[in-house]
Parts: structure tokens; sequence; C-alpha cells
């Protein structure tokens, strides 16, 4: 079946650092990249979605130029955390869909574990 | 205002008997409903789907209902077993425009 593979899966960053997570999927092509972050006791938040080639449309409330999406191509998607805080701390995850597997697609990364200190 | 619910936050079966997970939502122009599993530290994996034209999706020990009258949906797992424990996620797609996740309900399967 599909396979996303997302990495890190656990990173410490100090305050004010970068880190890119990356989300790749191996066997398919990934036309839509979604990023998520889940908190504690709550479900996933959609953070944003990409399109391949286009920039990322961001919810509402998803600072686009703290968190950077890029999905240059078809099966890699990359989500930047600039100037990171402890508040940023958090399990991200991706996940991928394809044109030909519209709904069923959604393959989820493995997620990140962030730990900002 | 939540479009997707799971009203149930835990659920504690036995070994061998039928775990019953429900899924309410709100938005009639949902199409498209998947379950997802999710262990700690891990990202979710998809379990099982339901398009809006059916009322029953069956994989393995794993059914889905759909009842679009009442907005309901739930996932039926017969035998539970104890790896099945785990955090299950309703989720729910408009045409593939948004996609909605329930909060979780956390399944313990005991032995």
């Amino acid at each position: 079946g599909a396979v996303v593979s997302q990495h890190p899966s656990r990173v410490i960053c100090k305050s004010g650092t970068s880190v890119k997570i990356e989300c790749r999927s191996l066997d398919f092509q990934a036309t839509t990249m979604f990023w998520y972050r889940q908190f504690p006791k709550q479900s996933l938040m959609l953070m944003a979605t990409s399109n391949e080639g286009s920039k990322a449309t961001y919810e509402q409330g998803v600072e686009k130029d703290k968190f950077l999406i890029n999905h240059a191509s078809l099966t890699l998607s990359t989500l930047t955390v600039t100037s990171a805080h402890p508040e940023d701390s958090s399990f991200y995850i991706c996940s991928a869909s394809s044109r030909e597997d519209r709904f069923y697609g959604y393959t989820f990364g493995s997620g990140t574990r962030l730990t900002v200190v | 205002d939540q479009q997707v619910k799971q009203n149930s936050p835990s659920l504690s079966v036995q070994e061998g008997r039928i775990s019953i997970l429900n899924c309410d939502y709100t938005n009639s122009m949902f199409d498209y409903f998947l379950w997802y599993k999710k262990y700690p530290a891990e990202g979710p994996t998809f379990l099982i789907s339901i398009s809006s034209i059916k009322d029953k999706n069956e994989d393995g020990r794993f059914t889905v209902f759909l009842n679009k009258s009442a907005k309901h949906l739930s996932l039926h797992i017969v035998p539970s077993q104890p790896g099945d424990s785990a955090v299950y996620f309703c989720a729910a797609s408009d045409y593939g425009q948004n996609f909605v996740f329930g909060p979780g309900t956390r399944l313990s399967v005991l032995p």
C-alpha cells in the first residue's frame, strides 16, 4: 500500500532555531499534502494543505511565516518551524493523497515529536 | 463548533467481545467517512472508510455503519483483541475540500 515516510521522528531544538520536517511519499505521487498538529488530549488540527507546485493554504490562526511549507515535488513536502518557541512543542503529522486516490489516499506519516527547549 | 463528534472519550471492552465506537457529524455536505487508529507517539493509520452512498462497509474484523439520516456512523470491531487498544479517530470529508477529524475515542481491550 501507499507509504509516507516522515523524518525526523523526534527532534529537540533550542528556542529561536528552525526545524525542518520532511514527508516523502515512497510509492505514489502525492498531489496534495496535509500538515497536522496534535495537542495533548485533542484531535489532530489541520495546519495547512499544499498542492504540488503551488503555495500552501493555511488554516485560520496558523502563522504562515512561522510554519513554512514547501511542496516542490510530487514526492516531497517539508514543514519548517521557524524561530521555534517552547509553545511550538507538539506532535506534527503529515498526510498525503494522490489525484488517483482522492479519498482513499490520505496516507499518514509516522509523525514528528518536536520539543523546543 | 465541532463538525465531527465522538462523544465517548474512552471505552473499555473485554477481549473477544464487540467494540462499538460512535461518531456523529453535523455537516450534511460530508460525503466520505474514514476511521483511523492511532498508537501513542505514532501517526494515525487508516483503518476503514465508507462513502455516503453506502450504509455498511466491512473489512475483516472491522465494520463501519453509516446512518445518513441520523448523521451517525459507528465502527464495530469483532472480536476485540488487546492489540486493538488505541485511540480511534473518526474523520469526514466533503468532496475532498474539508477534512475534519473527531476528537478521538481511546479504546482499551482488556485481556
